[in-house]
């Protein structure tokens, strides 16, 4: 499996501001995925991370608000723009291995918006 | 797209009986069904996974069941311990870097 990292950890932030969160895997990967889970709820897929083209996004997320770079092979950020207090969450990165079609994911940054 | 249900939503189990989680998929697509336990404040931890052309899948406590006919599968876990305490996700994903669709969950506790 790979190994992956995330910063920060977490963050408290104010309304109105942005933060960009930064997700490191210590091997080359095709896609990263961003995932969004709130508070005792399921994992809600953000958007795909495919180096060199566009993220994909799910159905009500926009790029405005979460825009996703993808440099190379084994790093992606996602920002989280203009926030507010109802995108406290945690986000959590993935990455697919491309042995076999398994998800392992980053630690996860927990976002407070006050 | 793909729509995965779960249930139950909760479930309370004596130390040492066995738990079973359902899930059901919509998409006849779906080849690859992974689950994953989530341990409080902590990320999600692949435990199991099993493919479409495989019906059943063992790895000590732990066994997953596929009926592709009727869309569903199951995680079950057996001689459960205080330390399985924790929620529980099925998925479903139809392989090639395509995107895995996630169940709501299960809160499992094991009563010691």
């Amino acid at each position: 499996s790979a190994v992956i990292s995330q910063k920060p950890s977490r963050d408290i932030c104010q309304r109105g501001t942005s933060l960009t969160i930064q997700c490191q895997v210590d091997s080359q990967v095709t896609m990263m995925f961003w995932y969004r889970q709130q508070p005792g709820q399921s994992l809600t897929l953000i958007a795909t991370a495919n180096q060199g083209s566009e993220a994909t996004y799910e159905s009500g997320f926009v790029i405005d608000k979460f825009p996703i770079s993808r440099p190379n092979l084994t790093f992606s950020t996602l920002t989280v723009s203009n926030m507010s207090p109802e995108d406290s969450s945690i986000y959590l990165c993935s990455v697919d291995t491309s042995v076999a079609d398994t998800q392992y994911f980053g630690p996860g940054t927990r976002l407070t918006v006050l | 797209g793909e729509n995965v249900e779960q249930h139950p939503s909760t479930l309370s189990v004596q130390e040492g009986d066995s738990a079973v989680i359902k899930c059901t998929y919509s998409d006849s697509a779906s080849n690859y069904f992974p689950w994953y336990k989530q341990e409080l404040g902590k990320r999600p931890q692949l435990i199991i996974d099993i493919r479409s052309n495989v019906g059943e899948k063992k790895d000590q406590r732990i066994a997953v069941t596929l009926n592709k006919t009727a869309k569903h599968f199951s995680l079950h876990i057996t001689e459960t311990q205080p330390e399985d305490s924790a929620v529980y996700f099925c998925a479903a994903s139809s392989g090639g870097y395509q995107k895995v669709t996630f169940g709501i969950g299960t809160k499992l506790q094991v009563i010691p």
